[in-house]
């Protein structure tokens, strides 16, 4: 297996622009989660979805952030529109169980978004 | 909400000698607490997972305890060579079955 891949691996964009990052899980994994690691707040949650439902999305930090799973396959990550804050690298990990119990979580490379 | 306290300052150890890595919580006592690697670059990568009701772990080089009264785990790497320089990162469940990573600690292991 290909492990999680995430797209685009960077990202530099203008304030006020719209910006979309995808992930596909691991095939077979029921939970997929996003994550957003700065230098200041570390690894946080953003949202996690189980069988391609959003579950807990408790830690998307303003409405501008919006994310969807369509399918068992692909998910994405919005943010509209982007700004200077926003700026991160952006985890998608997958998991086979909630990240619980025997569930280690598997991580994608990381989108890194530089919004100017 | 749990909150998790790694040391902030990095290790810098000889080559060969045992690397101890802390990782303090507070509130409630998670089900399970796990390790995970970070190269610069890289996603986190899973290393081990210890219960609440195991004291040790144990997998090659390394070792993890878990002291539910202290509220503590530590991370042993024993005979540290410098490939194992990167972050590594502490994560335990919420009372809501997120799992949420402390901020790390960056290891350097000198030849």
């Amino acid at each position: 297996d290909a492990g999680v891949i995430q797209s685009p691996r960077h990202e530099v964009t203008e304030m006020g622009q719209e910006v979309t990052l995808r992930c596909k899980p691991i095939s077979g994994h029921d939970y997929l989660f996003w994550y957003r690691q700065t230098m200041m707040r570390g690894l946080e949650l953003l949202i996690y979805f189980n069988n391609n439902v959003p579950i807990d999305d408790s830690g998307m930090p303003e409405d501008r952030f919006s994310a969807k799973m369509p399918n068992a396959s692909f998910s994405t990550l919005k943010i509209q529109p982007s700004e200077p804050r926003d700026s991160a690298v952006y985890f998608c990990a997958s998991s086979p169980q909630r990240g619980g119990g025997t569930g280690e979580l598997f991580f994608g490379e990381g989108s890194r978004l530089t919004v100017l | 909400s749990q909150k998790i306290e790694q040391n902030s300052e990095a290790l810098n150890i000889q080559e060969g000698k045992t690397a101890t890595l802390t990782c303090n919580y507070t509130n409630y006592s998670p089900a399970y607490l796990q390790w995970y690697r970070q190269d610069p670059g890289r996603g986190p990568v899973f290393l081990l997972l210890i219960r609440e009701n195991e004291k040790e772990k144990r997998k090659e080089r390394l070792k993890v305890t878990f002291d539910t009264t202290l509220k503590q785990s530590l991370f042993h790497i024993t005979a540290s060579q410098p490939a194992d320089s990167a972050t590594y990162l502490c994560a335990l469940d919420d009372s809501s079955y997120k799992l949420i990573f402390g901020s790390g600690t960056r290891l350097l292991v000198r030849p």
